[in-house]
């Protein structure tokens, strides 16, 4: 099994759907999550941190799934300016941020 | 700035030459991590510092890829002999500690071996 796999997209939605990535890994271990946005030709930058008990931030949730190993990312009401490229990012077994390859999202008038 | 920064932000250089990269963590930042980005693709790692010891190189491509951290701060991420396929945008990212809080990147630098 991969450390982490994300599907790399891309997903294509109306402006205000409602759409959700998921992200799965495979150190059961692994205590940090993260969600990553990255916009064309700029550097990544922290959207949000994921939270056992799972968190909101505006319109974008993020949950964890221990037991199935995975994180997921919602966002509602989608707006063009989401369009990017989302990674998850978890600490491995060397407790190294280990980054997935990113699911592209593109919203669309 | 509190920043990461990275230089040179772009460089062109001829196939064959070597490059250096230089990465300056946010202060106190002991986690160092580099990685390659070629256009349309995924972030590859390549090298993670704790402090300035490498225990994990097993990205590097191959023996022309080098990198160093001292006075756990300033990184150099070094190439030899450049070939057309390291042209990428190579990105320095640092965080507080290892592997528990989120990591802030520099804004890349722009490789083009012609």
């Amino acid at each position: 099994r991969k450390e982490v796999e994300q599907d790399p997209g891309p997903f294509n939605v109306p402006e205000g759907a409602t759409v959700a990535f998921n992200c799965t890994y495979s150190n059961s271990a692994s205590q940090s999550f993260f969600w990553y946005r990255q916009d064309c030709r700029k550097e990544p930058k922290l959207l949000m941190s994921v939270y056992s008990s799972g968190n909101e931030d505006g319109r974008f949730t993020a949950q964890l799934n221990r037991a199935s190993q995975y994180i997921s990312l919602l966002i509602r009401d989608s707006k063009l300016s989401d369009s990017a490229t989302y990674l998850c990012v978890f600490n491995n077994a060397g407790n190294m941020l280990t980054f997935g390859g990113g699911t592209r999202l593109m919203v669309k008038p | 700035g509190a920043g990461v920064s990275q230089s040179p932000s772009n460089k062109v250089t001829e196939k064959g030459k070597d490059v250096e990269l230089r990465c300056d963590p946010i202060s106190g930042h002991t986690a160092l991590y580099w990685y390659r980005q070629r256009l349309g693709q995924g972030l590859e790692f390549l090298i993670y510092f704790q402090g300035n010891s490498a225990p994990d190189k097993s990205g590097l491509p191959s023996d022309r890829f080098s990198a160093e951290r001292t006075g756990e701060s300033v990184s150099t991420l070094t190439i030899q002999r450049t070939q057309q396929e390291d042209s990428a945008v190579y990105l320095c990212a640092s965080s507080k500690d290892f592997g528990f809080t989120e990591a802030f990147f520099g804004q890349g630098t722009r490789l083009t071996v012609v």
